[in-house]
Order: structure tokens, then sequence, then C-alpha cells
């Protein structure tokens, strides 16, 4: 069982602004550590959305925003498309397993 | 073009080992740190390792601790990821991924995925 808890679904319709909450620990994102947020489509690698908290990559359009606080991080996306539909992870490191972990995922539809 | 390239997909039975491989190119493969993730069949993603390819040091998820074991041929600048003892639940899609920004974890390039399939 993941320790960054994600909700499994969110929904909404086109032109709509949903978020996506990913809660940790105070092992993990509560212990200062950066929040990286991902989208993956099936049958395609995963795509980095959202990079130390809030950051975006050249490319990422900026319907697509993070932020953190304590030890929570969410991602907010505006103007939903279709496109958009694909399941959304979090992640961060992790003091008690020593490595990377993931959020369980989120599923986007749109 | 910064690209990671992964070998073809992988039918194995319970029990055995697969081992998958990672080509770089576009980038100095001994520069940036190398992670492997697992999507598993159901499952969201997983962490399983890191390798520094200069160094070749490792380290491991503990869920993998004994099974995984990462290395590298600087020669060709291609990494591998071996699984033993494989499991039907080890079915899933197998990716490399580094990270070429500033900012530690965050993968920003990934290679195509291999699929890897167990089944008797």
């Amino acid at each position: 069982q993941s320790v960054l808890t994600q909700p499994p679904s969110v929904s909404g319709a086109p032109g709509q602004r949903v978020t996506i909450s990913c809660t940790g620990t105070s092992s993990n994102i509560g212990a200062g550590f950066d929040v990286h947020w991902f989208q993956h489509l099936p049958g395609t690698a995963p795509k980095l959305l959202i990079y130390d908290n809030y950051n975006r990559p050249s490319g990422v359009p900026d319907r697509f925003s993070g932020s953190k606080s304590g030890t929570s991080a969410s991602l907010a996306i505006t103007g939903l498309q279709a496109e958009d539909e694909a399941d959304y992870y979090c992640q961060s490191y992790d003091t008690s397993l020593r490595g990377w972990l993931f959020g369980g995922g989120t599923k986007l539809t749109v | 073009q910064v690209q990671l390239v992964q070998s073809g997909a992988e039918v194995k039975k319970p029990g055995a080992s697969v081992k998958v491989s990672c080509q770089a190119s576009g980038y100095t493969f001994s520069n940036y740190d190398l992670n492997w993730v697992r999507l598993a069949a159901g499952q969201g993603l997983e962490w399983m390792g890191w390798m520094n390819p200069d160094s070749g040091k490792t380290g491991y998820a503990q869920k993998f601790q004994g099974r995984v074991t990462i290395t590298r041929d600087t020669s060709i600048s291609t990494a591998y990821m071996e699984l033993s003892g494989l499991r039907s639940d080890d079915t899933g899609v197998y990716y490399c991924a580094s990270t070429h920004l500033s900012a530690v974890g965050a993968f920003d390039v990934w290679g195509q995925g291999t699929m890897v399939t167990v089944s008797s």
C-alpha cells in the first residue's frame, strides 16, 4: 500500500477545473522533500508534468499547476480538455523506504 | 535528441529471470543517474532502483531487494535491469528513466517501456 495517497478517480467536464490531491507523511512530503507529478496515457511512457512542487518543464501548458503544503501536495488542471484524460501520479522521496515513492495514481475522466 | 531505447517484449515462466536493456543516446551516458520504474498489471507506478552510470553505484527499493540487479556497459551507453524469481504478479511494463533537469528525482526522460509477461 502506497504511503502517498491519491484519490482513485476524479472527473470533470470540458473547460472545468479539477484538483488531484497527494497526501503523504512525515517521512516524505512532510520531511520537506519535493513532489513531482506525472501524466500517463495507456501505451505510452509517463510524462513529467510538474517538478519540485510547482515548476513546469518546457512544453507543458500552464493549465497544469502544482502546489505543496505540509504533508500534502496538489495538482490542478484548468480548462479541461479531452486529451487530459489519463492517469496522474505524484512522486516524492521517502526516508523510511530510502527511495522514490509514487502515489497510487488517479484516473482523470473528462 | 536525448533518448532511451529499451529492448523488446519478453515472455518468461514463473521462477525464471528477465534482463531488460536501456540504451542511451544524445547525451553523455555517465553524467545522469538511471532509474527503473515498473507499471504492474492493474497497479500503479513503482520505483525499482537506480544506478550512477559513472561509478556503477546502485540502490534498490526495499520491495525488490534481493531480486533486482542493475548493471551497465558504458562502452555502449547501456544499462540493464535483471529481475529474478519471476512471479505472475511481475507481469507489467518496465521503464528506464533519467533526470536531466536540475531537480532530483524528476524523471523527464523515459524509455518506451518493455512488456514482460510471466506465465506458465
